[in-house]
């Protein structure tokens, strides 16, 4: 079965780096298009950026444009985000899932990124 | 950016029907049948329940039913169940190549 398995979060200050990893298992992940999604704590999800099987394609959401960078080695079917300047709004969960058929389709359980002096 | 357009709370009683509308533009829920709806229980990962509109995944009962007009897609859930308490995210692609989510509706069962 599909199973996505988010790892790097944690505890950091504001202004530094942090890098996210997604790992994947159960499908061809050389053959789907990845999303990063966030949510901050008690509220809604907000989608983050999205890269293309190829890594031909990014886009991001302009809250995170010029900051992070979406990436991918799908040799070692693993999705990447690298998070730098970060800062006190960025502190959220942050899911990974699985581009499919116009929407996103398997979700992995998040990773918690805290930023905070 | 903004979010899409979500009624923050809808309730039904046990059995009944409630619809929840999803209000974008024609950048996004109106230009595209990329519309998909997700239910995310407390603690836990959202899960597609709708994609394209109106079609179901695999596994999602079919008291779940999705539909478009103009700008508004909407998500009905009929007969209402105790495990449908949750909260409910439509999302849409995007004219610039992005993806938006709603601001999320709380259902409630009464």
């Amino acid at each position: 079965q599909v199973q996505l398995v988010e790892s790097g979060g944690g505890v950091v200050q504001p202004g530094r780096s942090l890098r996210l990893s997604c790992a994947a298992s159960g499908f061809t992940f050389s053959g789907s298009g990845m999303h990063w999604v966030r949510q901050a704590p008690g509220k809604g999800l907000e989608w983050v950026a999205v890269i293309s099987k190829d890594r031909s394609n990014k886009y991001y959401a302009d809250a995170v444009k010029g900051r992070f960078t979406i990436s991918r080695d799908n040799s070692k079917n693993t999705l990447f985000l690298q998070m730098n300047s970060l800062r006190a709004e960025d502190t959220a969960l942050y899911f990974c899932s699985t581009a499919d058929t116009g929407s996103l389709r398997y979700w992995g359980q998040g990773t918690l990124v805290t930023v905070t002096s | 950016q903004s979010a899409l357009t979500q009624p923050a709370s809808v309730s039904g009683s046990l059995g009944q029907s409630i619809t929840i509308s999803c209000t974008g533009s024609s950048g996004d829920v109106g230009g595209y049948n990329y519309v998909a709806w997700y239910q995310q229980h407390p603690g836990k990962a959202p899960k597609l329940m709708i994609y394209e509109v109106s079609n179901r995944p695999s596994g999602v009962s079919n008291r779940f039913s999705g539909s478009k007009s103009g700008n508004t897609a909407s998500l009905t859930i009929s007969g209402l169940q105790a495990e449908d308490e949750a909260d409910y995210y439509c999302g849409s692609y995007t004219t610039s190549g992005s993806w938006m989510f709603g601001g999320g509706t709380k259902v409630t069962v009464l």
